[in-house]
């Protein structure tokens, strides 16, 4: 079954730790993004990635990083300068505009990242 | 820059009844896509909605049904027959179409609630 999964589903990061969220799919889609939800609020950009190799900043991209070495998988290290990581993560993907395609994100099933 | 504004923070809705949920936007383009999408209490975001702008025609798909006034810059959400499983967060999101654009603005939510 296509799709895109997250894990883990919950993640606890220690005072000073960087941590990794995992995000993975196999829709063969080329743009993957990373978005933070606080409770009462909407979602918010931290990174986006239109192709392999490359990547933008988001609305909230300070104390987080990713990578794109693979065009399945775009994993968010959150990083021990953001000073309040506790929230829910979500992972999304989508395909690259061709000709009458119609463009949908997709979304994997988050992942609560908790700080002890 | 575009926004997207979702002003009914809460609704209710009787079940069996039809509700409405609003969302207006700010754009200065003319071709776009605006889409709904649907976050029970598990979080996985799940698409419910979508339209073109270049549309008249509102999108439907069964029991939901959107009203796209263009030059109101509106798209309204509408509910039909409603079920205790149509309770969540819902979000209307807002994406450019011009080539190279990727970036989803969302709004920050209502929550529906669906009475028994």
């Amino acid at each position: 079954d296509g799709g895109i999964t997250q894990s883990p589903k919950y993640l606890f990061r220690k005072e000073g730790q960087n941590v990794t969220l995992s995000c993975e799919q196999n829709l063969n889609h080329d743009a993957m993004y990373w978005y933070r939800q606080d409770p009462g609020q909407g979602l918010r950009l931290i990174y986006y990635s239109q192709i392999v190799n490359d990547f933008q900043k988001g609305d909230i991209a300070e104390g987080y990083s990713v990578s794109r070495e693979k065009k399945e998988s775009f994993p968010l290290t959150v990083t021990s300068a953001q000073k309040n990581p506790t929230a829910f993560y979500l992972c999304a993907s989508s395909i690259r505009r061709t000709s009458g395609v119609q463009e949908t994100q997709y979304f994997g099933p988050g992942t609560r990242l908790l700080v002890l | 820059a575009q926004t997207v504004t979702q002003s009914q923070p809460e609704m209710s809705v009787q079940e069996a009844e039809t509700v409405t949920l609003s969302c207006t936007y700010d754009t200065s383009e003319s071709d776009y896509y605006l889409f709904w999408y649907k976050q029970p209490p598990s979080r996985q975001m799940i698409l419910v909605i979508r339209q073109e702008a270049y549309k008249q025609q509102n999108a439907t798909e069964n029991r939901f049904s959107v009203n796209f006034q263009k030059a109101a810059k509106s798209f309204s959400l509408k509910i039909s027959d409603s079920q205790l499983g149509d309770a969540a967060m819902y979000f209307c999101a807002y994406r450019s179409a011009l080539p190279g654009t990727y970036k989803y603005i969302f709004g920050t939510g209502t929550r529906l609630k669906v009475l028994a």
